[in-house]
């Protein structure tokens, strides 16, 4: 299946410091959104932005939208140890077909 | 609502085997999606349904996978007969379209190991 892209593949940060993880998409959107996987579990929904929002935040979670360069953020602030886990991002076209990132793999240090 | 139900959670199998891999979707939704998740391939979707109608299989990697939905509260993902290759966590998805919203909620996945 068509996948986006995401950078970086692999981040490590110190606790307390900001993550932020890119995600490029090739096709029109509906929507995009963020998932987290933590180590050996299920996918778990973070955050949707739809294809005329720019930009939206849910805690410490920021995600940004440009649909000129096809791209979006991640932001996620004052990390902690429990944000570690490997990041996703899906783009939704207007077949409601989900298109996956590669993942970001985000190691929080203590 | 309980969430997207997969059964079992692991399944150990020896190769050439029968595998049945079960999902109850949220009750409403009427999108229905497998996923398969390797280290190596990331996460791929192999089929998807809508109104118990498979929609897209291309993603189905051989005859040897096949996926049922007899109705709006059950499907089956078979793999006959198993290959070590096939060892992966298996996920099932759902969602119900709405004003634009796509949010597809997973189930914990099946680790599926063949040996």
């Amino acid at each position: 299946s068509q996948q986006g892209e995401e950078d970086p593949q692999a981040l490590s940060i110190q606790e307390g410091e900001n993550a932020t993880m890119n995600c490029s998409y090739k096709t029109s959107i509906n929507n995009l959104q963020w998932y987290r996987q933590n180590s050996g579990r299920g996918l778990v929904h973070l955050i949707l932005i739809r294809s005329n929002e720019r930009e939206k935040h849910s805690g410490r979670l920021r995600v940004t939208l440009d649909t000129s360069k096809k791209s979006s953020s991640l932001l996620i602030t004052a990390s902690r140890a429990a944000d570690t886990a490997s990041y996703f991002c899906v783009s939704s076209d207007s077949n409601y077909q989900l298109i996956w990132g590669a993942g970001t793999k985000l190691i929080i240090k203590p | 609502d309980a969430g997207v139900i997969q059964s079992p959670r692991h399944e150990v199998t020896e190769m050439g085997q029968e595998v049945t891999l079960r999902c109850k979707p949220i009750s409403g939704h009427d999108y229905l999606f497998w996923y398969r998740q390797t280290m190596m391939r990331g996460l791929e979707l192999l089929i998807y349904f809508n109104n118990n109608v498979p929609i897209d299989d291309s993603g189905m990697p051989e005859d040897r996978f096949s996926a049922k939905m007899p109705n709006a509260s059950f499907s089956t993902l078979k793999i006959q007969p198993s290959e070590p290759r096939d060892s992966a966590v298996y996920f099932c998805a759902s969602s119900r379209p709405h004003r634009g919203s796509t949010e597809a909620f997973f189930g914990q996945g099946t680790r599926l190991t063949v040996v």
